[in-house]
């Protein structure tokens, strides 16, 4: 079945560490999108990539790395630098192209909780 | 002011009422205009897209678009306790543009 993979479902930090969140997706989808879910603050984009290779800033960027080598994944790093980690992370993906409605697809999940 | 205001609840209802969920938004170019429903824990699934104007039913689901007001629903009739969720808008001006999203709205249907 097509879809997208996220990894861990749960994950729990110590401060200080970095961590990296996996999302693989089979669905031969172009671009790939990190989203941040906090409660009353709906989805915050953090990172996005339309294309192998080369990513973009969203609008929570900071603290967070990416990188997009293969089509199918694009990992993000969560690092020290992040003041407050702890949130529900969701990556997406989506067709590109002029004859597509631009519908995301989510994966399930990574809770991330620094104790 | 964000782009897009939702109401986040949460919602109660009895089963079988008809819920409406509303979001407002300040962009007049938006023209892609989506509700995505989202479960306890999972990420969230699209329900209903809409272009430009309109209504669209699908089911129980009815997505109107009333872009004078700038003002976009989702009606649920004969609701279910299965429906219980997280209703999420979500708005773009091109269909390749990156979604802006609504806080999200929580309902309960309670039978």
């Amino acid at each position: 079945d097509g879809g997208i993979t996220q990894s861990p479902k749960y994950l729990f930090r110590k401060e200080g560490q970095n961590v990296t969140l996996s999302c693989e997706q089979n669905l031969n989808h172009d671009a790939m999108y990190w989203y941040r879910q906090d409660p009353g603050q709906g989805l915050r984009l953090i990172y996005y990539s339309q294309i192998v290779n080369d990513f973009q800033k969203g609008d929570i960027a900071e603290g967070y790395s990416v990188s997009r080598e293969k089509k199918e994944s694009f990992p993000l790093t969560v690092t020290s630098a992040q003041k407050n980690p702890t949130a529900f992370y969701l990556c997406a993906s989506t067709m590109t192209g002029s004859s597509v409605t631009g519908e995301l697809f989510f994966g399930e999940g990574s809770r991330l909780t620094v104790l | 002011q964000k782009e897009v205001e939702q109401d986040p609840g949460p919602l109660s209802v009895p089963e079988g009422a008809i819920v409406s969920l509303n979001c407002t938004y300040s962009n007049s170019a938006f023209q892609y205009f989506m509700w995505y429903r989202q479960y306890s824990r999972k990420g969230p699934e699209l329900l209903m897209y809409t272009y430009s104007s309109g209504n669209k039913e699908d089911g129980r689901f009815t997505a109107q678009v009333d872009k004078s007001s700038k003002y976009i629903s989702l009606f649920i009739r004969d609701s279910q306790p299965s429906d219980s969720a997280t209703y999420l808008c979500a708005m773009s001006i091109y269909n390749t543009d990156k979604l802006i999203f609504g806080t999200g709205t929580r309902l309960q249907v309670f039978p």
